[in-house]
């Protein structure tokens, strides 16, 4: 039961760098979400997708671009990496949410840090 | 990881006693909520979900309760134990997919 699976779980860049975070679930889960998280605030949206080849910005876009080419993978991609990009980034999955009695709550992996000097 | 609890309010309770946590959420039209727990260094596990048609729901240790008229939601956990111990935030839900996550409560158990 892997779930959902990010790699790297540990990066340092330098500013201006670009990489590419991974993110895999098997759970055959529709929507998928890329959030931040950073001390003293709550998980924030950055990009999420309804489907295979579908995405959309969240609460905090900017900086960051992603691709949902197959329906297990979310890419999330730094293009030209800043310091204010220093976080904790968590990928996420789930089903798509109904009205009714069927509860579907995301499912979370274990996050990157990823810190850019 | 630990940096992410810095600031984050923290609740000590004694091995055996019940948690309360507490949690106030903003948007009247959430539909759904759920408590996850975060333990240093993981994602965010889930714990237990509720219904706005719902006040109450129980697990296996754990209740949620929710209150739509103050906006509030609590989570109680009963015969607290060392491995509760983590960061523990609701999340309000409306539409399809739109999350609203709190910052957390730390839960420190105490031998």
């Amino acid at each position: 039961n892997a779930g959902v699976t990010q790699t790297p779980k540990f990066r340092v860049l330098k500013t201006g760098q670009s990489m590419t975070l991974l993110c895999a679930q098997d759970m055959n889960h529709e929507y998928m979400y890329w959030y931040r998280q950073d001390p003293g605030m709550g998980l924030r949206l950055i990009h999420y997708s309804v489907g295979e080849g579908t995405t959309a910005k969240g609460e905090v876009p900017d900086g960051y671009n992603v691709s949902r080419l197959k329906k297990q993978n979310f890419l999330l991609g730094l293009e030209s990496a800043a310091p204010s990009q220093t976080s904790v980034y968590f990928c996420a999955s789930s089903y798509p949410l109904t009205t009714g009695a069927i509860n579907q709550p995301q499912h979370f992996g274990d996050g990157t840090r990823l810190s850019i000097l | 990881g630990e940096s992410v609890g810095l600031h984050l309010p923290t609740l000590s309770v004694q091995e055996g006693d019940n948690s309360i946590i507490n949690c106030a959420y903003s948007n009247s039209a959430s539909d759904y909520f759920i408590w996850y727990k975060q333990e240093s260094g993981k994602g965010p596990q889930f714990i237990i979900d509720i219904r706005s048609n719902m006040d109450k729901r129980q697990g296996q240790r754990v209740t949620v309760l929710l209150n739509k008229t103050v906006k509030h939601l609590s989570l109680q956990i009963a015969a607290t134990q060392p491995g509760d111990s983590a960061v523990y935030f609701c999340a309000e839900i409306s539409g399809t997919y739109k999350y609203i996550f709190g910052t957390g409560t730390r839960l420190k158990v105490l031998a």
